[in-house]
């Protein structure tokens, strides 16, 4: 069974602060997205990364996926109330298998 | 971008009536949709796999009697929960991948059930 842990869980800081959160696995992917849900609604998918080193940036999003493709990390700069959601890493091809997911909560 | 639907929104239901979600996939044709369970503050928990023109493909623990999956089209799936109990009672999710991308999935808005 491939499973992805993600650190932290939870995470609360202050608007304008920079931030890390990390997707970790013993298995190897061939692909790996992440995704933003929100209180009540369905998972948005903000990018998926497929080369081991991929390095993909989105505004204030930066993902990157492990050289081993075993991990993948998103780092938001200047976090903004608006980042607020759970964000959820998936990896897998024929069906996906989701991290334990990290909860945002940025501070006004 | 690639639109998934869900309908109902929300459903309450008495216990021991069954509940059907449909699951539309609107602007793409989607020959493989996913349903997930999520309980409330976890992520997102593989039900099944609904294959278009055959039979889905359950989880490990999933009871597929009680969770019957139709996927009669290239742009529709349901989840039908017969005789649903309280401990189903849970958030719903489907997922459609799109026919012309392998690793890409489009999710629903989600389905929340509460059974009474």
């Amino acid at each position: 069974t491939q499973l992805l842990e993600q650190s932290p869980q939870f995470l609360s800081i202050q608007e304008g602060e920079n931030l890390t959160v990390y997707c970790n696995s013993s298995s190897v992917f061939s692909s790996l997205q992440w995704y933003r849900q929100e209180p009540g609604e369905g998972p948005v998918l903000l990018v998926t990364v497929v080369t081991g080193g991929e390095v993909k940036k989105l505004k204030r999003l930066t993902f990157q996926f492990g050289d081993a493709r075993k991990d993948s990390s998103l780092h938001i700069t200047a976090a903004q109330p608006g980042d607020t959601g759970l964000y959820l890493c998936a990896g897998g091809n024929e069906k996906l298998t989701f991290g334990t997911g990290t909860r945002l909560t940025i501070i006004p | 971008g690639a639109v998934v639907s869900q309908h109902p929104s929300r459903v309450i239901c008495k216990s021991g009536t069954s509940v059907k979600i449909e699951c539309r996939s609107l602007d793409f044709q989607a020959t493989t949709m996913f349903w997930y369970r999520q309980f409330p503050k976890k992520s997102l928990m593989l039900m099944a796999t609904s294959n278009e023109g055959s039979k889905a493909t359950y989880e490990q623990g999933v009871e597929k009697d009680k969770f019957l999956i139709n996927h009669a089209s290239l742009t529709l799936s349901t989840l039908t929960v017969t005789s649903a109990h309280p401990e189903d009672s849970s958030f719903y999710i489907c997922s459609a991948r799109d026919f012309g991308y392998s690793y890409e999935q489009y999710f629903g808005p989600g389905t929340r059930l509460t059974v009474t």
